[in-house]
This record gives C-alpha cells, sequence and structure tokens, in this order.
C-alpha cells in the first residue's frame, strides 16, 4: 500500500534560522514526490516535486528538498525562514498512471519574529 | 486564465439533504479530482477522472457521486448529507500528459457543514 508520513504535526522556528520538514514514504515503483503549501481558507499551492535526477529539487519561494532513496524520505528545506512562510505544508507522492495523490497529514509551521 | 473554481465557498446543509459542489478549470486538462480535507488529516482522494465521460473511485467515494460530461467540469454531488462529510472539499486537476509526474493545480476549496 502506499503511503506518507509526516511525523511533524507543527516545526516551530525563529525567522532567519534553516527550517526542515519531514516526510517519508512508502511506494511500490518510482516514488514521485510532491511538497504543497497551504495558507488559511486557501487552496494547496504547489511548491517543487521530485520525478528522477538530482537529489536535491529546488522550488518556489526559496524552498527545496532532499529526496534519499535508501531513506525513503524526502525533506522539505529552506535555509532562511521567513514570518511568511508560516502555513500548512503537505507532502505527496504520485501513484500509478493517472496521477492519483496520496497526501500526509500535514505539518503546521510557525515562524516566529 | 481563472486556473480551478469551486463554487460555493461554504455551506451549510441539514442531514438528508443533497448538494452539488462545482468545480470548473479554465486550462484544457485532462485529468480532474476531488479531495475531502478533514481537520488533522491530509487530503483523501474521492473520485477522479481521466477525460469526458470517464470516472473512477477513490479512496473513499462513499455517499458521493460524480460526473464530467466536459473537459471543463467535473461536479461533486452528495446525495444523502450526513455529519460524516463535515469537510473541506478541494477540486485538482493536472494535464494528464506525463502520467503520474504530473503536477497537480487546486481550487479554493469549499468548506461543507453538515448539522
Amino acid at each position: 500500500a502506499q503511503s506518507v508520513a509526516q511525523p511533524e504535526d507543527q516545526v516551530n522556528v525563529a525567522e532567519g534560522n534553516p527550517l526542515t520538514v519531514k516526510c517519508t514514504y512508502s511506494v511500490s515503483g518510482n516514488p514521485y514526490l510532491f511538497w504543497y503549501v497551504q495558507y488559511p481558507n486557501r487552496g494547496l499551492q504547489f511548491l517543487l516535486k521530485y520525478i528522477t535526477g538530482d537529489n536535491l529539487v529546488k522550488g518556489s519561494y526559496g524552498f527545496e528538498a532532499e529526496f534519499n532513496k535508501s531513506q525513503t524520505s524526502f525533506h522539505l528545506k529552506k535555509p532562511s525562514a521567513l514570518v511568511s512562510d508560516s502555513a500548512l505544508y503537505f507532502c505527496a507522492v504520485s501513484v500509478g498512471n493517472f496521477n492519483k495523490f496520496y497526501f500526509g497529514s500535514g505539518t503546521k509551521l510557525n515562524v516566529k519574529p | 486564465n481563472a486556473g480551478v473554481t469551486q463554487t460555493p465557498k461554504f455551506r451549510i446543509l441539514k442531514i438528508g439533504q443533497s448538494m452539488t459542489l462545482q468545480c470548473t478549470q479554465d486550462m484544457n486538462h485532462n485529468y480532474m479530482y476531488w479531495y475531502r480535507q478533514d481537520p488533522g488529516m491530509g487530503l483523501k482522494l474521492i473520485y477522479y477522472s481521466v477525460g469526458a465521460g470517464i470516472t473512477d473511485k477513490g479512496e473513499v467515494p462513499n455517499g458521493y457521486n460524480v460526473s464530467r460530461s466536459t473537459t471543463e467540469d467535473f461536479p461533486l454531488r452528495l446525495e444523502l448529507a450526513a455529519p460524516s462529510q463535515t469537510s473541506v472539499y478541494f477540486c485538482a486537476s493536472s494535464t494528464g500528459t506525463s502520467g503520474d509526474t504530473d503536477t497537480q493545480y487546486f481550487g479554493p476549496g469549499t468548506r461543507l457543514t453538515v448539522l
């Protein structure tokens, strides 16, 4: 069965510090992994995805994610957090030919001034 | 280019009532999806469609129906609303040209409460 886990319900970080939001996955076949961000009362916005190739993927708003096949992880990172990064972050894996997504439970990121 | 639009934004239903959540995309995407998001949970796939006239069940289809008569529209129907269907509903679409590597684009959501 396909699954995605986000082990932290909440991550707190001070503005200017680096941030990491964790994601691990379990899929059969090739993992195609995505990160989305959700601001309050809004839909999900695409940040980045890993398909193949370089294990470090760069995305929108200065975010990047590191794919680690041996650890089955796809952690989201940013070198210097902004207060405006505070939001809910979702990791997802795409499965099958019809691009069906399985989502993690989400991690709330709080960036304090 | 509006992307994915959903109506209504909010709705309160009584138990047993029915309603249709509307979803429209103007990106000429082949694939469309309906998800529900419950508090503290990730999104769960309800139904999806890979083209006009073609739909299939996702993880949590019970209590819902869909149709896809055009490329642009993918309405979700609740026939007999139950409190367990209180949730936020998101519609999404993707091109369908790259299989499982496509990015999905999401609408703003419909917040539904069943009392």
